[in-house]
């Protein structure tokens, strides 16, 4: 399974903008790279995710280099509802299952 | 349009007891597949099932097992519950369970299992 590395504690101010980084340095060519989020206790909740393109949806961008190597997760005007321990996760598709396979995350805090 | 529901929301169990738990995938999705989260840890994957057959297993005993109905809803069941057991169980739903650029697992609120 190709591993990711994120920081485990970041903090952003309200309405600005939240980078949220990523190391997959052994990702595969056709694994894809997904972003999910989770709110105490709640499920994780789907954000975005890509393969080499970068992507953009009403939630999120997401940045992936050329070399795929890394991403950044960039919530564009952070609110304090975006608080929440964010997951980035290398999709795998293993003994014939598809799993998702969390790491520690990131826990954002968003000031006021 | 309702998401993937979960129940109970919580459960408590003492040692040795034996747990089931039941999960609602998103309308027209045939795949669902269960994850438990320890206290400050992420989520472990424990199974996938696709069209009542199942795809995959985590690395979890044989006191944990499920299955999935025609109506594609799943039950997960632990049998002789240990401490170690008590998590928050995660049922997630996609559309057919293989990897593809649309096929995303959105998750169940979850059921908090406490083992005493």
């Amino acid at each position: 399974d190709a591993k990711t590395t994120q920081p485990p504690s970041m903090d952003c101010a309200e309405g600005r903008a939240a980078n949220l980084p990523c190391n997959h340095s052994t990702i595969s060519g056709n694994e894809y790279v997904y972003w999910y989020r989770q709110i105490h206790s709640q499920g994780p909740q789907y954000i975005i995710h890509g393969l080499k393109n970068n992507e953009t949806n009403e939630m999120a961008s997401l940045i992936i280099t050329e070399d795929r190597k890394s991403s950044t997760l960039i919530l564009p005007h952070a609110t304090l509802r975006d608080t929440a321990v964010y997951y980035c996760i290398v999709r795998v598709l293993g003994q014939g299952a598809q799993k998702l396979v969390f790491g520690q995350g990131t826990r954002l805090t968003i000031n006021p | 349009d309702a998401g993937v529901t979960q129940s109970p929301t919580h459960l408590i169990k003492t040692r040795g007891q034996h747990v089931t738990l039941r999960c609602s995938p998103i309308s027209g999705h045939k795949s669902v597949s269960w994850y438990q989260q320890v206290l400050g840890q992420g989520p472990q994957f424990i199974f996938q099932y696709y069209e009542k057959e199942e795809r995959g297993r985590g690395n979890f005993p044989d006191r944990f097992s499920a299955r999935q109905f025609p109506n594609y809803s799943s039950e997960l069941n632990v049998n002789a519950l240990l401490l170690g057991d008590s998590a928050l169980y995660l049922c997630a739903s996609s559309l057919v369970g293989r990897l593809s650029s649309t096929d995303t697992q959105y998750f169940g609120p979850g059921t908090r299992l406490t083992v005493l």
